[in-house]
């Protein structure tokens, strides 16, 4: 089946810092979701990102289909922004498959 | 708007010991997901219903065994629970294949 792999696995970043959270995919995919599961454990849709870039305040996706991977960036981070974060692929067979996560931990 | 709301959020059972999870949509989503979370991983699929009246294995199936009561509905049934299943248990739904899923808030069970 499809490998979904995500780097760093581990960050920790201060307060006000930007990152870029990696996704590598090894087969051609539908679509891609990005997800935050947050330290109560609730998983937050983020992004929705077949292709191109996509923006929703402090935080930008961007997948490039064809090179098999998706960027996640997050500028001006808070503490709030800690937790896992997650990409899913979608594949043939009606089926999602996620990476292991980036854990995150913001410092104040 | 509820989403996707799982039942119970919280159980304790004994090795041997059967219980079925709850999964319900309001989204009139056609495929709907089980997954398992275990400690400091990501999720693994164990049964997807792909649309009414379908049921399919994913990737970790063992031990488990789902039901599509109706398009709203998914329940997945523990016959047998051993402490290899202690984990955090997630109900997914989306409309098809090129469309956004969205989870419910899990249920943490402890197989003790």
């Amino acid at each position: 089946g499809i490998q979904v792999e995500q780097s760093p696995p581990d960050l920790i970043l201060q307060e006000g810092a930007n990152s870029t959270l990696r996704c590598n995919f090894s087969d051609s995919v539908n679509n891609l979701q990005w997800f935050h599961q947050n330290p109560w454990g609730q998983l937050i849709n983020l992004f929705y990102i077949p292709s191109g870039t996509k923006q929703n305040g402090r935080l930008s996706a961007t997948t490039v289909a064809t090179e098999r991977y998706s960027l996640l960036y997050i500028s001006s981070s808070q503490t709030t922004d800690s937790g896992v974060y997650f990409c899913a692929v979608h594949n043939a067979g009606n089926m999602l498959t996620f990476g292991g996560g980036t854990r995150l931990m913001v410092k104040p | 708007n509820a989403g996707v709301t799982q039942t119970p959020k919280f159980q304790v059972l004994k090795t041997g010991q059967s219980m079925t999870l709850q999964c319900a949509q309001d989204m009139n989503h056609n495929s709907m997901y089980w997954y398992r979370q275990d400690p400091g991983m990501g999720l693994r699929l164990i049964y997807y219903s792909a649309s009414e009246g379908t049921t399919d294995k994913g990737e970790v199936p063992n031990g488990y065994n789902v039901s599509r009561l109706n398009k709203r509905e998914f329940s997945l049934r523990l016959e047998s629970a051993a402490p290899s299943q202690t984990s955090v248990y997630f109900c997914a739904s989306r409309d098809g294949p090129n469309t956004e899923a969205f989870f419910g808030q899990g249920t943490r069970l402890t197989v003790v």
